[in-house]
Formats: structure tokens, C-alpha cells, sequence
């Protein structure tokens, strides 16, 4: 059974509006998150992470939320570029016992021009 | 450039045929991953090595196998294909600080 879910298979959002991307976790243990970013034929690419000490980390367009009483992320993409385009993954994983990461099945963001 | 080479990009494997997927890395992480990418599954763990001469089994192992001869190598076996192994498969590895894997380009493999 799939510890880290993403409900959402994909989004379409206008060119400059806001992307809002949201992953839910099963594991309570989980203590590290991260947001991956796929374009076709080519591997997964680190986007961004948060600890679990933290709720909110921001880098540049992208900020990730953490809320782990509801044991729910999510990635806001400010504005959204049609170079966002891609299918993004989240992550978990325990890293006080090793650097596995779980990920989710993926979100794949539409920009419209 | 840094980074991780996987070969071949792309293969069509008849059923029951043995098959080494290479992954060979140069930044010199400890830690390695085989993943498979599957519509609607996600990137899904298959082996790991977290240092040169030992591996462990990720999330679903059954059909492969993976060894770590040293630092920069990590090759992963089919012994006897199968279709249901169909998939794209990424080669991983991540430092000790484990933040942030890098990725290879993967293999797009058809079992037929």
C-alpha cells in the first residue's frame, strides 16, 4: 500500500495563476518531504524539501507547505511558466534510519498559455 | 558532466531472455537506487546499496536482482523477463546527507 498518495493525476492551470499541488502521507514517522519535477524521457529532478521541524520552506517561485497533524504538503507554484509544464512527485522519507525515499504517483501541471 | 549514466536508453526483451540494466554514477555518493516508473504507481523501490558491497531490497524486488562490486557501479538483472516487468527504470543515488537524489536519464524496457 502506497504510504505517500497523490490524488490529483493531473492540473491545468493558466499561465501566471497559482499551482497548487498536494501529496498525502500514511507514515507518521516520515521526517524528511521533497518535490521532484519529470520532463519527458528524462529522470526526476530535485526541486525542493522540508524538514519535519519546519511548516513552510520557499525557494523562489516554489514553497512547500507541511502540515503534519493532517500529515499533508503541498507545492505552490507562483506565478506558473508554461516551463513548469511537467509531472511532479512527492517524496517521504525516515531519515534517522536511512535515505529511501517514497514517492507518490505523480501530478502532471498543464500551464496554458 | 556529473552525474549518472544508464544504458541502454531503451530495449525490446522477448519473455523469459536475461537482461543487465547499467547504471554507473561519478560523483562518488555511497548510496545507490533502482526505481521503476509505472502509470499511476509512482517511482516505486526496487534495490538499494547504501555503501560499495552491500545491497538491500526496496518495495518490489521479485524478479531482480542488483549487485555493488564498487562505488560507481550498480546493475540491475533480470534473470527471466517477464511483461509485468514493462516499465521505465531510473538509477538513483544521493549522497550522505541523503537530500536530494540525482537521476539518471532511465531505460524504457518492453517485455514482449
Amino acid at each position: 500500500d502506497q504510504q505517500v498518495k497523490q490524488n490529483s493525476p493531473s492540473l491545468s492551470v493558466q499561465e501566471g495563476r497559482i499551482s497548487i499541488l498536494n501529496c498525502d502521507y500514511t507514515n507518521s514517522m516520515f521526517d524528511y518531504f521533497l518535490w521532484y519535477k519529470k520532463y519527458p524521457a528524462e529522470g526526476p529532478t530535485f526541486l525542493i524539501s522540508i524538514s519535519s521541524i519546519k511548516d513552510k520552506n520557499e525557494d523562489g517561485r516554489f514553497t512547500v507547505f507541511l502540515n503534519k497533524s493532517a500529515k499533508h504538503l503541498s507545492l505552490h507554484i507562483v506565478p506558473s511558466q508554461p516551463g513548469d509544464s511537467a509531472v511532479y512527485f512527492c517524496a517521504a522519507s525516515l531519515q534517522l534510519s536511512d535515505y529511501k525515499l517514497s514517492f507518490g504517483a505523480g501530478t502532471t501541471v498543464t500551464v496554458r498559455a | 558532466i556529473a552525474g549518472i549514466t544508464q544504458a541502454p536508453t531503451s530495449q525490446i526483451l522477448a519473455a523469459g531472455r536475461r537482461m543487465t540494466l547499467r547504471c554507473t554514477q561519478d560523483m562518488r555518493h555511497n548510496a545507490m537506487y533502482w526505481y521503476r516508473q509505472d502509470l499511476g504507481l509512482g517511482l516505486r523501490l526496487i534495490h538499494y546499496s547504501n555503501t560499495a558491497g552491500t545491497t538491500g531490497k526496496g518495495e518490489v524486488p521479485d524478479g531482480y536482482s542488483v549487485s555493488r562490486a564498487n562505488t560507481d557501479d550498480f546493475p540491475l538483472t533480470l534473470a527471466s523477463a517477464v511483461p509485468s516487468q514493462t516499465s521505465v527504470y531510473f538509477c538513483a543515488s544521493s549522497d550522505e546527507t541523503g537530500i536530494g537524489y540525482t537521476f539518471g536519464s532511465g531505460t524504457r524496457l518492453t517485455v514482449v
